[in-house]
């Protein structure tokens, strides 16, 4: 099995509201991510967390504030948003080794901030 | 600086063309070079890992081969199912980070 699930699968927030967008892998995975992608654009990276902790800050805003609760999970919790980071956010897991293995994703949550 | 340059940006071509993509890399201590395909809206779909110089790994219609410095996904008589994005990523040493390209929009057209 190899996959990711996110949830929710929609999401439209005010730009006052807090909101959090959930990952679950079940592969035993020890690296996940959070990717943001616009329209057109490729996946580019927020996030890495290795061994639950943050490894990877990719100077994201504040605004974004992830948290890995444990080995199959990450949360990234949502606080006054932009109408601009309305996008794709993307959640991946990989193996963590050496030697690069691929990473998978998950369908994404499209976030709508209004 | 890592860099992955996919080409061409877009490409159709009509049911049963065969076709070539292109992703040029310069990727410090390459770890793997990844192939994907995205359908709008979707997360990315792992398709292909590739390790070293001469490495070819086929799936179906589709074979993704490697060199020192380029990776081609060859499309063999594709069918419009097999429109969409396609994308290349590179993992360097020490670094969990994966390099994406741009893409390549892809329409095949019955």
């Amino acid at each position: 099995d190899t996959e990711v699930t996110q949830t929710p699968k929609h999401l439209v927030m005010g730009m006052t509201n807090k909101k959090s967008l959930k990952c679950e892998q079940h592969m035993g995975h020890r690296a996940m991510y959070w990717y943001k992608q616009k329209a057109k654009k490729p996946p580019e990276l927020m996030f890495v967390y290795s061994y639950e902790k943050l490894s990877i800050n990719e100077s994201v805003p504040s605004r974004f504030s992830p948290e890995c609760p444990n080995s199959s999970l990450l949360n990234l919790h949502l606080h006054a948003l932009q109408p601009e980071d309305s996008a794709l956010y993307l959640c991946a897991s990989s193996q963590v080794v050496s030697v690069g293995t691929e990473a998978f994703f998950g369908q994404g949550t499209r976030l709508t901030v209004v | 600086e890592d860099q992955v340059t996919q080409s061409p940006e877009a490409l159709r071509l009509q049911e049963g063309e065969s076709s070539s993509l292109n992703c040029s890399y310069t990727v410090s201590g390459l770890r793997g070079l990844f192939w994907y395909r995205q359908d709008p809206g979707k997360g990315p779909e792992f398709l292909f890992t590739l390790y070293s110089a001469g490495e070819e790994k086929e799936k179906e219609r589709l074979k993704a081969t490697l060199t020192k410095k380029e990776s081609f996904l060859h499309i063999t008589a594709p069918k419009p199912e097999d429109s969409a994005t396609y994308l290349c990523a590179g993992r360097g040493s020490g670094t969990y980070k994966y390099i994406f390209g741009t893409g390549t929009r892809l329409k095949v057209l019955a």
